[in-house]
């Protein structure tokens, strides 16, 4: 299994919701992603979970909220977004702690705040 | 910062034709990578490549760390060649966990 899979694809929440993205890699992969991505521009870093343990937080509202229950599995939970917050948000893995390696995007999960 | 920096922005070919992309790169970047994102969104790394020259088919790259840049080759372009093509390094002073991208070039393919 050379995947990142997301779920789900297409999420439309209303400004009071309470959702959760989630992303899965079966590579053994053991440092995970979120990246934010606006309309014609690059994707930006959110969060990096090395080995199940956060150790990058980009300075993200906390109404983004990760987690990593184990080594396979990234959750996003989102509460309180506002309209600016629609994107495709990218989950990612790399192989090693160094990230020495190519990342694997998933497919992406594209948010609309309303 | 560190700096990534793609040209042209955006180009359009010929189904058939050929094609180079550039990426320069500040001092610091190393753990270059080049990736295409379809129309879709989705981001398929292409090649993981912090110096010397790949091959994958009709597409091939070559980075030159010392002189701070890579290209990327598209020959007998395809319609599903078209998408962004963003090049991303990280900070070899910094985290080497955060993957900075460049702006892209947007490539179209016409039959």
């Amino acid at each position: 299994d050379t995947e990142v899979t997301q779920t789900p694809k297409h999420l439309v929440m209303g400004m009071t919701n309470k959702k959760s993205l989630k992303c899965e890699q079966h590579m053994g992969h053991r440092a995970m992603y979120w990246y934010k991505q606006k309309a014609k521009k690059p994707p930006e870093l959110m969060f990096v979970y090395s080995y199940e343990k956060l150790s990058i937080n980009e300075s993200v509202p906390s109404r983004f909220s990760p987690e990593c229950p184990n080594s396979s599995l990234l959750n996003l939970h989102l509460h309180a977004l506002q309209p600016e917050d629609s994107a495709l948000y990218l989950c990612a893995s790399s192989q090693g702690a160094t990230s020495n390696y190519g990342y694997t995007f998933g497919s992406g999960t594209r948010l609309t705040v309303v | 910062g560190i700096q990534v920096e793609q040209s042209p922005p955006d180009l359009i070919l010929q189904e058939g034709a050929n094609s180079t992309l550039r990426c320069n790169f500040s001092d610091s970047v190393n753990n270059l990578q080049w990736f295409h994102q379809n129309p879709w969104g989705q981001l398929i790394n292409l090649f993981y490549i912090p110096s010397g020259t790949k091959q994958n088919g009709r597409l091939s790259a070559t980075t030159v760390a010392t002189e701070r840049y890579s290209l990327l080759y598209i020959s007998s372009s395809q319609t599903t060649d078209s998408g962004v093509y963003f090049c991303a390094g990280m900070d070899s002073g910094g985290s080497n966990y955060k993957l900075t991208f460049g702006k892209g070039t947007l490539l179209t393919v016409n039959p």
